[in-house]
């Protein structure tokens, strides 16, 4: 079936505003993953559902961030008042049960705040 | 101790040669271990995946597992241009009650034709 999918592509947006960013898991999928990835940095983990609820949401780095996730398949981030230094890849991610299986990786958004 | 590290590159190597790529990793109880390739721009696709000890192949990839200690490579034979991309290794590490898969900053391979 379909891989991960991710929207938008790419945004662009003034600091402050607020961002909302989407990713469709792999059909049958019941583990998703958010990371951050900034320009020449590692994967920065953000947070990991497991069906709808979120056992580890540690690697959110401040209270503009916060996810959820429906029906045990799309997921939003949402970025609050954005910072430039938010500026970074987003990438979701899904596996099949749990943190121990192999995770697939979406395309990406790529956040920029100017 | 970083939980995963890889040797820092970059790494160049010419068009046929193997490539070597090493990781070492902080938790003992770690199970499953992964090896990533990304390109510049993309996002990191699997290579390959290894949970027991010892070597599993996979055309010319080769992924190396020492639990002792805590060491995990990849094998690149008769490596060509279009394998240049960075290698990140992946570790599931346990974290709060979870395991969490905690990546590498990535070694740069580059292969000269």
């Amino acid at each position: 079936g379909a891989g991960v999918s991710q929207s938008p592509s790419n945004k662009v947006t003034e600091k402050g505003k607020d961002v909302e960013l989407r990713c469709d898991p792999i059909s049958g999928h019941t583990a998703l993953y958010w990371y951050r990835q900034s320009l020449g940095q590692g994967l920065e983990f953000l947070i990991y559902f497991q069906g709808n609820s979120a056992p580890d949401k540690s690697g959110l780095p401040s209270d503009r961030f916060s996810a959820e996730r429906t029906g045990g398949s799309v997921s939003t981030l949402t970025i609050q008042r954005t910072q430039q230094e938010d500026s970074a890849v987003y990438l979701c991610a899904s596996s099949s049960q749990g943190p121990t299986d192999t995770q697939y990786f979406g395309p990406g958004t790529r956040l920029t705040v100017l | 101790q970083k939980e995963v590290e890889q040797n820092s590159g970059p790494l160049s190597v010419p068009e046929g040669a193997i490539a070597s790529l090493n990781c070492t990793y902080s938790d003992r109880g770690s199970q499953s271990f992964f090896w990533y390739r990304q390109y510049s721009g993309k996002s990191p696709e699997l290579i390959m995946s290894i949970y027991s000890n010892g070597d599993k192949e996979d055309g010319r990839f080769t992924a190396q597992l020492n639990k002792a200690s805590q060491y995990v490579s990849l094998l690149i034979r008769d490596s060509q241009p279009s394998d240049s991309a960075t290698y990140l290794c992946a570790v599931n590490i346990w974290h709060r009650s979870n395991y969490k898969l905690t990546f590498g900053k990535g070694t740069l391979l580059t292969v000269n034709p």
